[in-house]
């Protein structure tokens, strides 16, 4: 099982729309849930970190975090054509060993949003 | 406030040769960490660097050695490069919890022929 599962997408979504993006993840140690944007050439930009169980907005991006079914979602409501980007999913869990906390990915999930 | 900064941008290299990347890490953070993007793919952890001392590591072979100075700024060296190696390498760097994000470089593109 891999440690930070993204639905692969990519995902379309009309301008305006709402665009759902998933992730699962397999360490129940895991502390902190990020989200980063990663335009195509660039590096990841961090959107939005989740620290508790709930929903979490900032404008137009809604986390949201249920640590009981390991799973962490990305809400963009009114989806605009500059949103069109890579989305990762990112964990902060401890290693093996669990003495350390790293930073794990998930592959991504490509968001186009046409207008 | 600057950021991170990485160097250089792009590079090509020949099978077998080794490459040292570098990387400033933004200003008030100590942890250096490095990754691995490959097309397609999400960063893969390379290794961690805290108080000039590899904390952790990722499923990377000896192959990848890194470094840390006193001032934080950190090293990536790759030694007997593969075509496989070809990536985009990316630093992040954090406090030392490094549980409220990381903030990352623009990358350096290696390219293997």
């Amino acid at each position: 099982q891999k440690e930070v599962e993204q639905n692969s997408g990519p995902l379309s979504v009309p301008e305006g729309a709402i665009a759902s993006l998933n992730c699962t993840y397999s360490d129940r140690g895991s502390q902190s849930f990020f989200w980063y944007r990663q335009y195509s050439g660039k590096s990841p930009e961090l959107i939005m970190s989740i620290y508790s169980n709930g929903d979490k907005e900032d404008g137009r991006f809604t986390a949201q975090l249920n640590k009981a079914s390991q799973y962490v979602s990305l809400l963009i409501r009114d989806s605009q054509p500059s949103d069109s980007a890579t989305y990762l999913c990112a964990v902060w869990g401890p290693n093996r060993g669990g003495s350390n906390y790293k930073l794990t990915f998930g592959k991504g999930t490509l968001l186009t949003v046409n207008p | 406030d600057a950021g991170v900064t990485q160097s250089p941008t792009h590079l090509i290299k020949t099978r077998g040769q080794q490459v040292t990347l570098r990387c400033s890490p933004k200003s008030g953070h100590d942890t250096v960490s490095w990754y691995q993007q490959a097309l397609g793919q999400g960063p893969q952890f390379i290794f961690q660097y805290y108080e000039e001392e590899e904390r952790q590591r990722g499923n990377f072979p000896d192959r990848f050695s890194g470094h840390q100075f006193p001032n934080y700024s950190s090293e990536l060296n790759v030694n007997a490069l593969l075509l496989g190696d070809s990536a985009l390498y990316l630093c992040a760097s954090s406090g030392r919890t490094g549980g409220y994000g990381y903030t990352f470089g623009s990358g350096t593109r290696l390219t293997v022929v």
